[in-house]
């Protein structure tokens, strides 16, 4: 079965730096490219960031650029993203979702994890 | 980036209903649209890919169409597990972006 488990979240100050985990089981993990969707409380889905398969290239949301760097380790079936320099308005479930098919261009996501909750505030 | 609107906000609508919900990008995306289902508390689901592609055991009364910067996505009878959020989503050009969501909720 096809698995995607998030960790990491928690209250953090602003400006603090957690760093989530998404750990993925029940598919060959290097071949999928993979995606962070965040959720604020009552509000839609915000796509945030993307990394290929591979781990060669790396996208990001205008409103995280520059503060938070997604990343992965194939060879623990993991995917991060760290987050630095956090604001209260970063406030939001965390996702990390499966692109649909192995080695795509443009990725739909089939599979995603429970979420974790990072809340900021002082 | 692309910004993608949905309509309307907020459906009422009763069991056994047809009902239609409008996405529409503000440049060309081809084909390259997803929709998704959300409940409360819930991760989202995959229903549609490729603007009019099911994904898998979704139900066929769901389906999707358009191309370009219009799509729809209809379910033809609602069911009462149906009454949820639904986003489209284009993934065409980054940064990937959500319509900011429809919420279907019984009349």
């Amino acid at each position: 079965e096809v698995q995607l488990l998030e960790s990491g979240g928690g209250l953090v100050q602003p400006g603090g730096s957690p760093r989530l985990s998404c750990a993925a089981s029940g598919f060959t993990f290097s071949s999928y490219a993979m995606t962070w969707v965040r959720q604020a409380p009552g509000k839609g889905l915000e796509w945030v960031s993307a990394i290929t398969g591979n781990g060669g290239s790396t996208y990001y949301a205008d409103s995280v650029k520059g503060r938070f760097t997604i990343s992965r380790d194939n060879s623990k079936n993991t995917l991060f993203l760290q987050m630095n320099s956090l604001r209260v308005e970063d406030t939001a479930v965390y996702y990390c979702a499966k692109s649909r098919v192995p080695a795509a261009s443009r990725f739909d996501m089939d599979v995603w994890g429970q979420g974790t909750t990072v809340t900021v505030s002082s | 980036d692309i910004q993608m609107t949905q309509s309307p906000s907020t459906l009422s609508a009763s069991a056994g209903d047809r009902v239609t919900i409008t996405c529409r990008a503000s440049q060309s995306i081809n084909n390259w649209l997803a929709w998704y289902q959300q409940k409360p508390g819930k991760a989202p689901k995959l229903l549609i890919y490729k603007a009019s592609i099911l994904e898998g055991e979704v139900p066929s009364r769901f389906s999707g169409s358009g191309s370009g910067t219009e799509f729809t996505l209809t379910i033809s009878s609602l069911q009462p597990d149906d009454f949820a959020t639904y986003y489209c989503q284009q993934y065409n050009s980054y940064s990937y972006t959500f319509g900011q969501g429809t919420r279907l909720e019984i009349k």
